[in-house]
């Protein structure tokens, strides 16, 4: 399967307890990007990376949240003490994007988290 | 105005009719344009690029209006599987979604 892989798909927590996310990429794109989607609404960017290097974080991002992807390759979104508004599906997406083109994003499973 | 604007729906329409719903971006420098489908607790997916000649695949037709600064999306002879939220995706100096068009195909 050379899609982009999430994991885990689903995870419970309590809240203030930290929890962390995985995510891979399509090998051969070298943008990546985290997003979250709650209950009728659109998914709202949170951060994406180009390559290594972390090029833009949204506003969403309070300081509890961190994303690293430190080979370029795989990424990981962690929360720190979680609260229950951060219930939401968590996207990942990559793309093949040089320059100004853009050819839409392809999606991971996401992971549904749900804090207790 | 809102960066992209969707009509939530739901739309409910018989299978076999056609439907269409209109996505509105409010940056006119917009360079590129999408529409993905979602299913419930499902991803997103991409269904089509928008080109600005328009373009067709299969029961699916989508439009841009550069003018009045929207995105169309029209699906013919409609079946009950296309029961989704259609997301819109308008790519300016950000790449901004709709919040979706629930539709439901009534059997």
């Amino acid at each position: 399967d050379t899609g982009v892989s999430q994991d885990p798909r689903h995870k419970i927590t309590k809240r203030g307890q930290n929890v962390t996310f995985r995510c891979d990429p399509i090998s051969e794109h070298n943008r990546l990007y985290w997003y979250r989607q709650t209950l009728g609404q659109g998914p709202e960017f949170l951060t994406y990376f180009q390559n290594e290097a972390q090029l833009e974080k949204s506003r969403l991002l309070s300081d509890r949240f961190s994303a690293e992807r430190p080979k370029g390759s795989f990424s990981t979104l962690e929360i720190q003490r979680t609260e229950q508004g951060d219930s939401a599906m968590y996207l990942c997406a990559s793309s093949d994007r040089t320059g100004d083109h853009f050819y839409g994003y392809t999606f991971g499973s996401g992971t549904r988290l749900t804090v207790v | 105005r809102k960066e992209v604007e969707q009509d939530p729906g739901p739309f409910n329409v018989p299978e076999g009719a056609t439907v269409a719903f209109n996505c509105t971006y409010s940056n006119s420098a917009s360079q590129s344009f999408f529409w993905y489908r979602q299913d419930c607790r499902k991803e997103p997916k991409l269904l089509m690029s928008v080109y600005s000649s328009g373009n067709e695949d299969g029961r699916f037709t989508a439009q841009l209006n550069r003018a009045s600064q929207y995105i169309s999306l029209l699906i013919r002879d409609s079946k009950l599987s296309d029961s989704a939220t259609y997301l819109c995706v308008v790519n300016g100096d950000k790449i901004i979604f709709g919040k979706g068009t629930r539709l439901h195909i009534l059997p």
